[in-house]
């Protein structure tokens, strides 16, 4: 089973839908959680940091549940922009002062006109 | 301007070939990463470093070797014994000891094996 977990679309949505990612991870260790965009071709993004009560950057809003081991991603109003991969990525604080940083493998969004 | 800096962005291999890729940053981050990305895949961790003169195998690190001499610099070699090079690299950083703090990625390089 692999350490972190998305459903790797594509997801086709019109314009103006809502649409939710989730990804699971199984290390009950994680400490850090975190969504990032990735456009065709190009260096993935940071989107926003996933915090243990939620939260909430104008259209995005992020969750995570510890006790299912999964974040989750919601986007409102989609707009043709939001077109992108989503990374979702975990950090486990080691006890050896290193961190290990996992990444999912990314769900494609497509939204059409 | 702080930032991480990959070079070249686009580079040609011949079989059996050694290539080194670069990764500057200028962050004054301790962690350092390289992952591999196939077309429509997600990332895969190469190696990465925690600090200066350690670096550890992450999950496909055969093929590949990094140093990391200089707290800046992490450049990434694909050897020969690499049979499937071809493929997008990406270099990160991130600050070591701050648990909440986020990965800055590269640009990127994108080796062809011709």
């Amino acid at each position: 089973r692999k350490e972190v977990e998305q459903d790797p679309g594509p997801f086709n949505v019109p314009e103006g839908a809502t649409v939710a990612f989730n990804c699971t991870y199984s290390n009950s260790a994680s400490q850090s959680f975190f969504w990032y965009r990735q456009d065709c071709r190009k260096e993935p993004k940071l989107l926003m940091s996933v915090y243990s009560s939620g939260n909430e950057d104008g259209r995005f809003t992020a969750q995570l549940n510890r006790a299912s081991q999964y974040i989750s991603l919601l986007i409102r109003d989609s707009k043709l922009s939001d077109s992108a991969t989503y990374l979702c990525v975990v950090i486990q604080f080691m006890d050896t002062g290193r961190r290990a940083l996992t990444f999912g493998s990314g769900t494609r969004l497509q939204v059409q006109p | 301007d702080g930032g991480i800096t990959q070079s070249p962005k686009y580079l040609f291999r011949k079989e059996g070939q050694n290539v080194t890729l670069s990764c500057e940053q200028n962050l004054n981050h301790d962690a350092m990463y390289w992952y591999r990305q196939d077309p429509g895949q997600g990332l895969r961790l190469i190696y990465y470093s925690q600090i200066v003169n350690d670096f550890q195998k992450g999950d496909i690190a055969e093929g590949y070797s990094v140093s990391r001499e200089k707290k800046e610099s992490f450049p990434l070699t694909v050897t020969s014994a690499q049979k499937n090079p071809t493929a997008f690299y990406l270099c990160a950083s991130s600050a070591r000891t701050v648990i909440n703090t986020e990965a800055f990625f590269g640009q990127g390089t994108r080796l062809t094996v011709v």
